[in-house]
């Protein structure tokens, strides 16, 4: 049973650039949250995805949008990139949004902003 | 607001010897607690969860934790560390009830250093 997958693993950009990151659920699942985890910190929600839909937004910059596809994987994209952007983006699945359930993480997309 | 609070950003242990991370949180709710484990450059592999009933959580690699509502805690144990569990391990409560898509908000986590 394939877990979550996240694409590219790593990612150069310079800055003002756009960047599309790619990730497809656990086999099951059917909601996508995605993190930011800069350096030293812990993850950070930044949206989460459930039928296609956004369901709920952290404290992100509408330069941060996503998409969710009938299949139930997600992009996530940034565009007019900055520094700051630098990250690890991760990517986690689980089975119900709202509902107390697990969520399984992707081994994430490394992201350079230079 | 929710928070976690992990106060210790650096730990180092004698592999063998026993382990305990703290983890603190601060949540109106009844909360659902995680503790993952961060190799580096990898992702987040779930060691335990706490939903409901008993406060004693077993979870891989050895690790238990203890849900303690009465100091908002859960701390991670281990009674005897292996060099395999250095690690960075983050601890992260997941909102809960109507309207919220059970987010979950870590900590900064700890950085565990086993030494031989």
């Amino acid at each position: 049973d394939a877990g979550v997958t996240q694409s590219p693993t790593h990612l150069i950009k310079t800055r003002g650039q756009q960047v599309t990151l790619r990730c497809s659920p656990k086999s099951g699942h059917d909601t996508v949250s995605w993190y930011q985890q800069a350096l030293g910190q812990g993850p950070q929600f930044i949206f989460q995805y459930y039928e296609e839909e956004e369901r709920q937004r952290g404290n992100f910059p509408d330069r941060f949008s996503g998409h969710q596809f009938p299949n139930y994987s997600s992009e996530l994209n940034v565009n007019a990139l900055l520094l700051g952007d630098s990250a690890l983006y991760l990517c986690a699945s689980s089975v119900l949004a709202g509902a107390p359930d697990t969520q399984y993480f992707g081994p994430g997309t490394r992201l350079t902003v230079l | 607001a929710q928070s976690v609070t992990q106060p210790d950003i650096h730990i180092t242990v004698s592999e063998g010897a026993s382990l305990e991370l703290r983890c603190n949180y601060s949540y109106g709710a009844t909360p659902y607690l995680f503790w993952y484990v961060q190799s580096p450059g990898q992702g987040l592999q779930l060691l335990l969860k706490y939903f409901s009933g008993d406060t004693l959580v077993q979870g891989i690699k050895g690790f238990e934790a203890e849900f303690k509502r009465s100091q908002s805690s859960f701390n991670l144990r281990k009674p005897s560390v292996h060099w395999s569990d250095a690690a960075e391990y983050f601890c992260a409560v997941g909102e809960s009830g109507s309207g919220n898509t059970g987010k979950l908000i870590f900590g900064q986590g700890t950085t565990l250093q086993v030494k031989p």
